[in-house]
């Protein structure tokens, strides 16, 4: 079946820096979504992508759906300790019907 | 903010007990679906409908079974729960623009 790089697993950070993760895919991908799930709890979105190239802000959270339409990029800017958990990237693929499939998630940790 | 509810929100029980996890939302969506994820890891989907009286299997087998009598309500029962069932049961919905709205999950342990 069809599936999702995302990258990199998990992340070290300190407070205050700039994180950047990414999804890749070797199909065509019609929308990009991204989510974050705190421990214990459903993800929630983030970002929607809708068109390649589309860059999309939420606060400090900024997402780019790729040019080629095969990948998909998240960075947070400043990061505090509320940014700790798990960033999950979803595409719908061009032949799906409503189905998206998930990446494997980029754990975020904030180092003391 | 998601009006999509899942209860119970833990739940542990011993081998062999049937189980039914609830799932409802409120936003009149089509779509709904369910997901099995181990703690900290990928979602995968086990169930999906499309609508009322819709039900399809998803990417990973699982032995639970839903319906969709009412386009709120998608509910996922286990006939025979076994330690192998203990995971965290996340149920999403979604309309034509393929957002998911998820609910805060069920985490089951079978003992």
């Amino acid at each position: 079946g069809q599936q999702l790089n995302q990258s990199p697993q998990s992340m070290f950070i300190q407070e205050g820096e700039d994180v950047s993760m990414n999804c890749t895919s070797s199909s065509i991908f019609n929308t990009w979504l991204w989510y974050k799930q705190d421990p214990g709890e459903g993800p929630v979105l983030l970002i929607a992508l809708y068109k390649a190239g589309e860059l999309t802000s939420n606060g400090r959270l900024t997402a780019q759906f790729g040019t080629t339409r095969k990948d998909s990029f998240l960075n947070i800017s400043a990061s505090i300790p509320s940014d700790v958990g798990i960033y999950f990237c979803a595409g719908q693929p061009r032949d799906s019907n409503y189905q998206l499939i998930w990446g494997a998630g980029t754990k975020l940790i904030i180092k003391p | 903010e998601a009006d999509i509810y899942q209860t119970p929100r833990y739940l542990v029980i011993g081998t062999g007990k049937k189980i039914t996890l609830e799932c409802s939302q409120t936003m009149g969506h089509d779509k709904m679906y369910w997901y099995q994820q181990d703690p900290g890891m990928e979602l995968h989907l086990i169930h999906y409908s499309y609508g009322v009286n819709s039900t399809e299997k998803g990417d990973l087998s699982s032995e639970s079974t839903v319906s969709r009598i009412r386009t709120e309500h998608f509910p996922l029962t286990l006939e025979s729960a076994r330690p192998s069932h203990t995971s965290q049961y996340l149920c999403a919905s979604s309309l034509a623009e393929n957002i998911q709205y998820f609910g805060a999950g069920t985490r089951l342990s079978v003992l």
